[in-house]
């Protein structure tokens, strides 16, 4: 199994571009979420999915799409980028309720 | 709402010496509980998780943790730290029944930045 996967895993933009980070895992888990990493203020969570056709609002979603059309494919778009959107961005999944988290790699977010 | 406390934010240690992080969570249910570690660069590893039976559990690289239900604690533990061990370290709860409400029901711990100084 790859796990969990996500690209591209370094990223550029300027204030006002769109673009959209890919995640996919090969594990079958029902949920899938996105995480944001900032300096102090651990992670935040933007949103999730509990399923197929479900996704939901996390911590911070403002500025921030998802979907969530098959179990493997959870992309994060952003719509119009900001500078207080750098950050590090972390997809991960995991089978059901109680069990543990898979993180991918993360996707290293500039916005200038 | 469950929430997950941390008590240090930064802790720096000499190599050998003993490690323990703090870790206190508030939920009402039975609870799973995790310690994940983010080694500089890199995205989180699971290091141990408790789900039931034994309350003391040991993870990778000499690491065990403590459940005490009693106190809400599952403190992280190693004897003996090395250089390697310098990460960041957070500790994640999950109740067993999804509740919806804008939080996907597994909650992390701000995180812990251990330091080892060779």
């Amino acid at each position: 199994n790859a796990g969990v996967t996500q690209t591209p895993k370094f990223q550029v933009l300027k204030t006002g571009q769109s673009m959209t980070l890919q995640c996919a895992q090969d594990m079958n888990h029902e949920y899938m979420s996105w995480y944001r990493q900032d300096p102090g203020m651990g992670l935040r969570l933007i949103h999730y999915s509990v399923g197929a056709g479900i996704t939901d609002q996390g911590e911070v979603p403002n500025g921030y799409n998802v979907s969530r059309s098959t179990t493997e494919d959870f992309p994060l778009r952003l719509l119009s980028a900001a500078p207080s959107q750098t950050s590090v961005y972390f997809c991960a999944s995991r089978k059901g309720q109680g069990w543990e988290q898979y993180f991918g790699p993360g996707t290293r977010l500039t916005v200038t | 709402a469950q929430s997950v406390s941390q008590h240090n934010h930064h802790v720096i240690l000499s190599e050998a010496a003993s490690l323990e992080l703090g870790c206190n969570y508030s939920y009402g249910g039975t609870v799973n509980l995790f310690w994940y570690v983010q080694y500089p660069g890199q995205h989180l590893q699971l290091l141990l998780k408790y789900f039931s039976g034994d309350p003391l559990v040991k993870g990778i690289k000499g690491f065990e943790a403590e459940f005490i239900k009693s106190k809400f604690s599952f403190n992280l533990r190693k004897p003996s730290v090395q250089w390697s061990d310098t990460a960041e370290y957070f500790c994640a709860v999950t109740g067993l029944h999804y509740s919806g409400g804008g939080a996907d029901g597994l909650t992390f711990g701000k995180g812990t930045h251990l330091i080892i100084q060779p």
